[in-house]
């Protein structure tokens, strides 16, 4: 079975700073893709990055970046460069390359700070 | 433009009145599937489809129900809905399983008393 660990339930930065939100994931899938979404209270989910188990380099997607450790099994998020509308709730989430099963973490709420 | 429609957004309904929320795509994607969302458990998914034909367990099915005759529809159904299906509810396409970015619905609200 898969699973996706947020241990931060929320987490404050001020505007301008960097951040990083924790992922760890467990599988015993070879291949499996890694994903974050980001929940406004407006409630709805905007894909932010994916990292695939067998890419070489760390996802990109502007402002976004996804520090990818295979080796510890983590995909942490980096918000470089915070904004107020950076404010919402984080998931991590992984799918599996064997049975195509999409896992969420629990989130990491973010308040950006002026 | 492309979209995941959801209906109804919100549902207020008593236990044991079957139910049905509709999920549509147009965007002639494979992959489909729900989610339930509760408070401190994050996203948990209840069923996903391949394609059409082909669905499968995520990991809370237990109490709901799915079909995929066409591939642009996916439809969740409760066939006795209690209490502890009160949840926010989305559903979600993306073009094939695996590595590609899942689009979201808006979500569907539903209380059962």
């Amino acid at each position: 079975a898969q699973k996706i660990t947020q241990t931060q339930p929320g987490m404050f930065v001020q505007e301008k700073e960097a951040v990083t939100l924790d992922c760890t994931y467990d599988t015993s899938d070879p291949s499996y893709g890694l994903f974050w979404y980001k929940q406004p209270s407006s409630g709805e989910m905007i894909f932010l990055i994916y990292q695939g188990s067998y890419d070489q380099q760390n996802a990109t997607e502007g402002r976004y970046s996804l520090n990818f450790q295979k080796a510890r099994k983590s995909a942490n998020l980096v918000i470089s460069a915070s904004q107020l509308g950076d404010s919402a709730m984080y998931f991590c989430a992984m799918v599996g390359g064997s049975n195509y099963k999409l896992t969420f973490g629990k989130g990491t709420l973010l308040t950006v700070n002026p | 433009e492309a979209q995941v429609t959801q209906n109804p957004r919100y549902l207020i309904t008593v236990t044991g009145k079957k139910l049905t929320v509709t999920c549509s795509q147009n965007m002639n994607h494979e992959y489909m599937s729900w989610y339930r969302q509760d408070p401190g458990l994050g996203l948990r998914q209840i069923y996903y489809s391949m394609n059409v034909e082909v669905t499968d367990k995520g990991d809370v099915p237990e109490g709901y129900k799915v079909s995929r005759k066409e591939k642009r529809n996916f439809p969740l159904i409760l066939e006795s809905p209690s209490p502890n299906q009160t949840s926010l509810y989305f559903c979600a396409s993306s073009l094939s399983a695996g590595g590609y970015e899942q689009y979201f619905g808006p979500g569907t609200r539903l209380t059962v008393t």
